[in-house]
């Protein structure tokens, strides 16, 4: 069984102050892990698709990076825009199993 | 949202009455997907659909039906609602037409159920 755990649950940040999440993962065959972000209310918002140890992706101050075992979302001088649920995912066959998410909040 | 819409977007029902949502796309993606979630589980697949007419069991079915008649449109229905079934349900679509090996999943705004 595909298992995802994130880790911490909840991250408060001041604003510029830099840090990284973490997605640990068990899957039978990674067809690619993936990072969204959810907003209170809405739906997850797709960040990232990594597919290969090694590899990374970059969007504004997000960084996500990925090895056999784990991914990291580094986020770099956060604002407080950048408070949300971040959520990590793999892919095996076309399902997608999450993890519980981290709460991240960047305070002014 | 991907041009993704859920309808309704909030419902109050009483314990075993029928309830079907319903998501619509205007993208014309292969797949469709619907997931409830839950503090402290995340998101969790109910059922998934690789075509018309052709759909799966997720993780959490017991309960739930689905049917998917058109490319748009994806029903799930729960035959007698239960309070466990309290949730905000989300339906996602992925597999642009053009490039079946995209395995992104775009989602929709929810719905929150509430199972009284």
């Amino acid at each position: 069984e595909d298992q995802v755990t994130q880790s911490p649950e909840a991250l408060r940040l001041q604003e510029g102050e830099s840090s990284s999440l973490n997605c640990s993962y068990t899957v039978s065959g990674l067809r690619g892990l993936f990072w969204y972000r959810q907003d209170p209310g809405k739906g997850p918002e797709f960040l990232f698709t990594l597919y290969s140890a090694g590899e990374e992706k970059e969007k504004e101050r997000l960084k996500a990076t990925l090895t056999k075992k784990e991914s990291f979302l580094h986020i770099t001088a956060p604002k407080p825009e950048d408070s949300a649920t971040y959520l990590c995912a793999v892919q095996n066959d076309y399902k997608l199993s999450f993890g519980a998410g981290t709460t991240v909040t960047v305070r002014a | 949202d991907a041009g993704i819409t859920q309808s309704p977007r909030h419902k109050v029902t009483e314990t075993g009455t029928p309830v079907t949502l319903r998501c619509h796309q205007t993208e014309n993606h292969r797949y469709m997907y619907w997931y409830r979630q839950d503090p402290g589980h995340g998101l969790r697949l109910i059922h998934y659909s690789y075509g018309v007419k052709d759909t799966d069991k997720g993780e959490v079915s017991d309960g739930y039906s689905v049917s998917r008649s058109k490319t748009e449109d994806f029903l799930l229905t729960l035959e007698s609602a239960t309070s466990s079934q309290t949730s905000v349900y989300f339906c996602a679509i992925s597999g642009p037409p053009g490039a079946p090996t995209r395995n992104e999943q775009f989602f929709g705004p929810g719905t929150r159920l509430t199972v009284l």
